[in-house]
């Protein structure tokens, strides 16, 4: 069955740093999202993403993110300069167009900033 | 400010129980409702759609009322397996976003 992947699992890095998080998409699938979870909270919103471009993004989602499709595979969310409450899960999801909203997620990545 | 709000739990059940979660949602423009299930530390997994004729998945049932915004889900014969926390879902908008409720944490006893 095919999956979301991300990496890498586990990134820490220093406050200040700029760190970029990795996401691959199932195949074809066209929507793609990026979500956070701060430890022993709720999972967050932060931005969508189709046709290279924004479709929609939370107020978290401030100029210190951004996300790009590099090539036709890879789907990154960066973080120009991280701080500590940066500090959460990051979870990349996807979905077919026209699907009912169905989000698949990839295992997350746990960013810990120092 | 959309919301998702959810029993606070936790539930604690012995194997074979049936237990109930409740949730609500603020955002009366929602269409699409989830249940996802997620484990300690883990990525949230999709448990079912809530459709609003109701909608049965072997042990799982899922209940929505949009005339009052709320939307249950019923676990009969609970397993050990099942202990993980429950998060309501619903979407905030015409691009798919998804609006988590904070989540209710089941765990199943032997």
């Amino acid at each position: 069955e095919p999956e979301v992947t991300q990496t890498p699992s586990h990134q820490v890095t220093q406050m200040g740093q700029e760190v970029i998080l990795r996401c691959v998409p199932i195949s074809n699938h066209l929507y793609f999202y990026w979500y956070r979870q701060i430890l022993g909270q709720k999972v967050e919103f932060l931005v969508s993403f189709y046709n290279n471009e924004i479709s929609e993004k939370s107020e978290i989602f401030d100029d210190q993110f951004s996300v790009e499709r590099p090539d036709g595979s890879n789907f990154t969310l960066k973080i120009r300069s991280t701080k500590l409450e940066d500090s959460a899960m990051y979870f990349c999801a996807s979905i077919e167009v026209g699907g009912a909203y169905e989000q698949y997620f990839g295992p997350g990545t746990r960013l810990t900033v120092t | 400010r959309k919301e998702v709000e959810q029993d606070p739990g936790p539930f604690n059940v012995p194997e074979g129980a049936t237990v109930a979660f409740n949730c609500t949602y603020s955002n009366s423009a929602s269409q699409s409702f989830f249940w996802y299930r997620q484990d300690c530390r883990k990525e949230p997994k999709l448990l079912m759609s809530v459709y609003s004729s109701g909608n049965e998945d072997g042990r799982f049932t899922a209940q929505l009322n949009r005339a009052s915004q709320y939307i249950s889900l019923l676990i009969r014969d609970s397993k050990l397996s099942d202990s993980a926390t429950y998060l309501c879902v619903v979407d905030g908008g015409s691009q798919g976003n998804l609006i988590f409720g904070k989540g209710t944490k089941l765990s199943v006893k032997p």
